[in-house]
């Protein structure tokens, strides 16, 4: 079954410190994978994406995120984090075709203390 | 480039009446959208795609009765939900897809900035 698990519902750091975010997949075929990050009431913005070559993806904000094929894992990291990035990060799972159907994980929300 | 707009960002609306939501490609084509469903602090769940010129295709358990979707055009999709109940209150996203000629290679998905339905 296809599936993407956010194993950390909730996370606080402090501001200036390092941030990663764990995200694992379930997926038959090659996974085209993506970091979203939603702000309360809003949309969701593409904060990076896999779909091939390089495995480190660099996304926009100062993020970045690891695709690992052996671990099934995608993991979102920033190393110094500010109080603007607090907002609710969700990790998605794709494949390829113009239909581009996306399954998401449950979101981790960030919190970041002063 | 890719902006998808979608409207109105809030509504209320009263128990038994039928709300429709916009999703516009701005600036591109999208042959197929996408309905998401948001429950307070819960992840996006798939509603249905939208295919422009055909039916809409509905994920297992959604009501295709309640919410209808129209994809007239390759830019406009349309979800109406129809005789809504406090239940249907939600957070509504639609997506769309970027078209690429070869049709091979996956976009990402541009998204809505999302309707709050509150239904009184």
């Amino acid at each position: 079954a296809q599936s993407v698990t956010q194993p950390d519902i909730h996370i606080t750091v402090s501001e200036g410190a390092s941030l990663e975010l764990r995200c694992n997949y379930s997926y038959g075929a090659t996974p085209y994978l993506f970091w979203y990050v939603q702000s309360p009431g809003q949309g969701l913005q593409l904060l990076l994406k896999y779909f091939s070559g390089d495995t480190l993806v660099q996304g926009i904000k100062g993020f970045e995120a690891e695709f690992k094929r052996s671990q099934s894992s995608f993991n979102l990291r920033k190393p110094s984090v500010h109080w603007s990035d607090a907002a609710e990060y969700f990790c998605a799972v794709g494949g390829s075709g113009a239909t581009n159907k996306l399954i998401f994980g449950t979101g981790t929300l960030l919190a970041v203390q002063p | 480039g890719a902006v998808v707009s979608q409207h109105p960002s809030r509504v209320i609306c009263k128990s038994g009446t039928s709300v429709k939501i916009e999703c516009r490609s701005l600036d591109f084509q999208a042959t197929t959208m996408f309905w998401y469903r948001q429950f307070p602090k819960q992840s996006l769940m798939l509603m249905a795609t939208s295919n422009e010129g055909s039916k809409a295709t509905y994920e297992q358990g959604v009501e295709k009765d309640k919410f209808l979707i129209n994809h007239a055009s390759l830019t406009l999709s349309t979800l109406t939900v129809t005789s809504a109940h406090p239940e249907d209150s939600s957070f509504y996203i639609c997506s769309a897809a970027r078209d690429r000629a070869n049709y091979k290679v996956n976009t990402e998905a541009f998204f809505g900035q999302g309707t709050r339905l509150t239904v009184v």
